[in-house]
């Protein structure tokens, strides 16, 4: 079956250290999105990619950058690891449609903690 | 402002009692689409139910229903014989096809829903 898997599911860093959580996708979607959940302010989208060598910057971009090299990878870097960014994050795909009830499916979320 | 509000505080059902899960969205597109997804404490997004802005019908899918009101723009989730399996935070979304219908979903805080036995 095809699926979504992110990579690591935990992990602790310590502030200032480049972290990359890996998202990969057998769906064979073109879009892939990245969000962070944080307590009292839901999904909020960090970057997103309709394609290969295509990237986009969400509401809550800054200190986060993303590559898209291929189809099934969306792999999510924080440059300079801050407390801030402490937080859970989804990856998601979705089908190239033009209708607007595409689902969107999500990856089971990376426990990120930075100390 | 924001595009999609739930304001209830944590929710408390009766197991086998049906329960409303309010959402307000905001948009000056007249083509959206509006989703509830569900995370229960393991941490999984799982789909829900789907409501197009055209849809004439309100959606249904099983024990969940959206009681679509276009005019007042909100879209609340209605659970039907609630099971203790829907314990967990649920989430309204929306995507608006002015940006293509492509992209993105922007969510809710989400709401937190127990069921008591």
């Amino acid at each position: 079956d095809a699926e979504i898997t992110q990579s690591p599911r935990h992990k602790i860093t310590e502030t200032g250290r480049q972290v990359t959580l890996a998202c990969h996708q057998t769906w064979n979607h073109n879009n892939m999105f990245w969000y962070r959940q944080d307590l009292g302010h839901g999904l909020r989208l960090i970057h997103y990619s309709y394609g290969v060598q295509d990237t986009n910057k969400g509401e809550v971009s800054d200190g986060y950058s993303v590559s898209r090299s291929n189809t099934e990878d969306l792999p999510l870097t924080l440059e300079s690891a801050a407390s801030s960014q402490t937080s859970v994050y989804f990856c998601a795909s979705s089908e190239t449609r033009t209708a607007l009830n595409t689902e969107a499916f999500f990856g089971q979320g990376t426990r990120l903690t930075v100390v | 402002a924001q595009k999609i509000t739930q304001t209830q505080p944590g929710m408390f059902v009766q197991e086998k009692e049906a329960v409303t899960l309010d959402c307000t969205y905001d948009t000056s597109d007249p083509s959206y689409g509006l989703f509830w997804y569900k995370q229960p404490s393991s941490g999984e997004m799982i789909f829900l139910i789907y409501q197009g802005s055209y849809d004439q019908q309100n959606a249904t899918e099983g024990r969940y229903s959206l009681n679509f009101q276009k005019a007042r723009k909100s879209a609340n989730l209605v659970i039907s014989a609630s099971q203790l399996g829907d314990s967990a935070m649920y989430f309204c979304a929306m995507r608006e096809a002015g940006t293509g219908a492509n992209s993105k979903l922007t969510f809710g805080k989400g709401i937190t829903l127990s069921v008591r036995p």
